[in-house]
């Protein structure tokens, strides 16, 4: 299995301040159809897991513009242009490419 | 608006048994493969086991291999997961998921609230 690994475990952020998390991956994650099956989920306290980024930097409806995502290979970030306070709670990516699909750790993401 | 809800979680002592099921309703309920995944107390998220949307194909995380069952009813929009010989490293919230059939790669679309799983004397 395709092991991912996050960085930080925990995250303290400023309200409106800038954070980034990184993902990289046991072996690459493109695939044979030129897609790059890198998603990243958050799960806030009390509420179940949401995708916010598919395909490395592809937003879900209604994810707000300050997510972002980016890399390629085996070495991807989600960055958050400005923490809100609804920004709260654990992150982790997710590899598709390879069967079966596996999750990073999760960092968590929480205000200073 | 698509909506899956998981029942049937509980306490259960180790070696034991237990089923859990998710209703669906929102979307057509063959075309989707549905999976479960969980979450341990304090850890993080983890793949359990898939099936596609005519239920003729299971997977399964190594972890659980013969000793958990998923099935599905397309009739009755319902998913299952058997659980036999329960350790106490399976305690965890289990959720329900899906995805449309045939996807690759961009998995677990709609999540349900989650069924908590505690196996313990």
């Amino acid at each position: 299995d395709v092991v991912m690994i996050q960085s930080p475990l925990s995250l303290p952020v400023t309200l409106g301040q800038p954070a980034s998390i990184s993902c990289r991956s046991g072996q690459s994650l493109a695939y044979s159809d030129g897609n790059t099956y890198l998603n990243w989920f958050q799960l806030r306290p009390g509420q179940s897991p949401r995708r916010l980024i598919y395909k490395v930097s592809n937003r879900e409806s209604g994810v707000p513009d300050r997510f972002s995502g980016s890399g390629s290979g085996t070495d991807f970030t989600l960055k958050i242009s400005r923490v809100e306070a609804e920004d709260v709670g654990v992150y982790y990516c997710m590899q598709g490419t390879h069967w079966p699909p596996t999750f990073g750790g999760g960092t968590k993401v929480e205000i200073k | 608006e698509v909506q899956l809800v998981e029942s049937g979680g509980g306490l259960v002592q180790p070696g034991g048994s237990l089923t859990i099921s998710c209703t669906a309703s929102g979307f057509i309920f063959r075309n989707y493969a549905m999976t479960w995944v969980r979450q341990a107390p304090g850890k993080g998220l983890e793949w359990v086991s898939a099936i596609s949307g005519s239920g003729a194909t299971p997977h399964y995380a190594d972890i659980v291999k013969g000793r958990f069952t998923i099935s599905r009813d397309n009739s009755q929009n319902t998913l299952y997961l058997q659980m036999d010989s329960l350790r106490g490293d399976d305690t965890a919230v289990y959720y329900c998921s899906n995805w449309p059939e045939g996807v690759h790669g961009v998995f677990f679309d709609y999540w349900g609230q989650g069924t908590l799983v505690t196996v313990s004397s």
